[in-house]
C-alpha cells in the first residue's frame, strides 16, 4: 500500500531560526501533496497545496513567505518554517496523493517553538 | 474550504457497543473519507467512499455516502478498546478551489472502557 515519510516526527528550535519538515512518497508518485496544521484538539486545517515543479498554492490567511513549500520531485515535498515564533508551534501533516493511490498522510510532526 | 459539520463530538461507550457517527454539509461532494488519528499521529484512512448511496464495509466498520452527495455516516459494530481514538470525516469538493484538497470535519473523539 501507499506510505507517506514525514519527518521529523518532533523539532524543537529557538525563536527566529527556520525549521524544515519533510514529506516523502515512498513507494508510490505523488503528484499533489497537502500541507495540514492542526492544533490541539482540533481539525486539520490545510495550509496549502503543492503540485510537482510549479508553486504551491495557499489557503487565505497562510503566509507563502513564512511557510515555504518546495515540491522538487514527484516523491518529496519540504515545509519550512521560517523566522519561527511560538505562535507557530503546531502539528503538522503531510498528505500525498497520486494517480492510482488516493490521500495517504504523514505521521506528522509536532513543532514546539521557545 | 468548505466546514463539515461532525457529530457527536465526542463519545464515551463501553466495550462491545455500537458506535455511529455521521457528517454533513451545504456543498455537494464527490468523495467521503473516514479517516482514524491516534494521539501524536497522522490521520489513517478507514474507508473511503466515491459513489452516492454505496455502502461499504471495512471490518466492524460501515460507512454509507448519503444519496445527496452531502453527507455520510460511520458505523463501529462492538467496539474495542483500540478503537480509542479522534475520527475525522473528509469529504473532496466538486470544483474545489484547491485542487482536490479535502475539506475535513471537526472530529469525534471515542473513548472505549473495557
Amino acid at each position: 500500500g501507499a506510505v507517506v515519510s514525514q519527518h521529523p516526527s518532533r523539532v524543537i528550535c529557538k525563536s527566529g531560526t527556520s525549521v524544515k519538515i519533510e514529506c516523502r512518497s515512498l513507494d508510490f508518485q505523488a503528484t499533489t501533496m497537502f500541507w495540514y496544521r492542526q492544533f490541539p484538539k482540533k481539525s486539520l486545517m490545510l495550509m496549502a497545496t503543492s503540485n510537482e515543479g510549479s508553486k504551491a498554492t495557499y489557503e487565505q490567511g497562510v503566509e507563502k513567505d513564512k511557510f515555504l513549500i518546495n515540491h522538487a520531485s514527484l516523491t518529496l515535498s519540504t515545509l519550512t518554517v521560517t523566522s519561527a515564533h511560538p505562535e507557530d508551534s503546531s502539528f503538522y501533516i503531510c498528505s500525498a496523493a497520486g494517480s492510482d493511490y488516493g490521500y495517504t498522510f504523514g505521521s506528522g510532526t509536532r513543532l514546539t517553538v521557545v | 474550504g468548505q466546514q463539515l459539520n461532525q457529530s457527536p463530538q465526542s463519545m464515551f461507550i463501553q466495550e462491545g457497543e455500537d458506535v455511529s457517527m455521521n457528517c454533513t454539509s451545504s456543498s455537494i461532494f464527490n468523495t467521503w473519507l473516514w479517516y482514524k488519528q491516534d494521539p501524536g499521529e497522522g490521520p489513517v484512512l478507514l474507508i473511503a467512499l466515491y459513489k452516492a448511496g454505496e455502502l461499504t464495509s471495512n471490518g466492524r466498520l460501515t460507512a454509507q455516502f448519503g444519496i445527496t452527495r452531502k453527507d455520510s455516516f460511520l458505523n463501529i459494530s462492538a467496539s474495542i478498546p483500540s478503537d480509542v481514538g479522534i475520527y475525522f470525516c473528509a469529504g473532496q469538493l466538486l470544483n474545489s478551489n484547491s485542487g482536490y484538497a479535502l475539506n475535513f470535519g471537526k472530529g469525534t473523539s471515542l473513548l472505549v472502557t473495557p
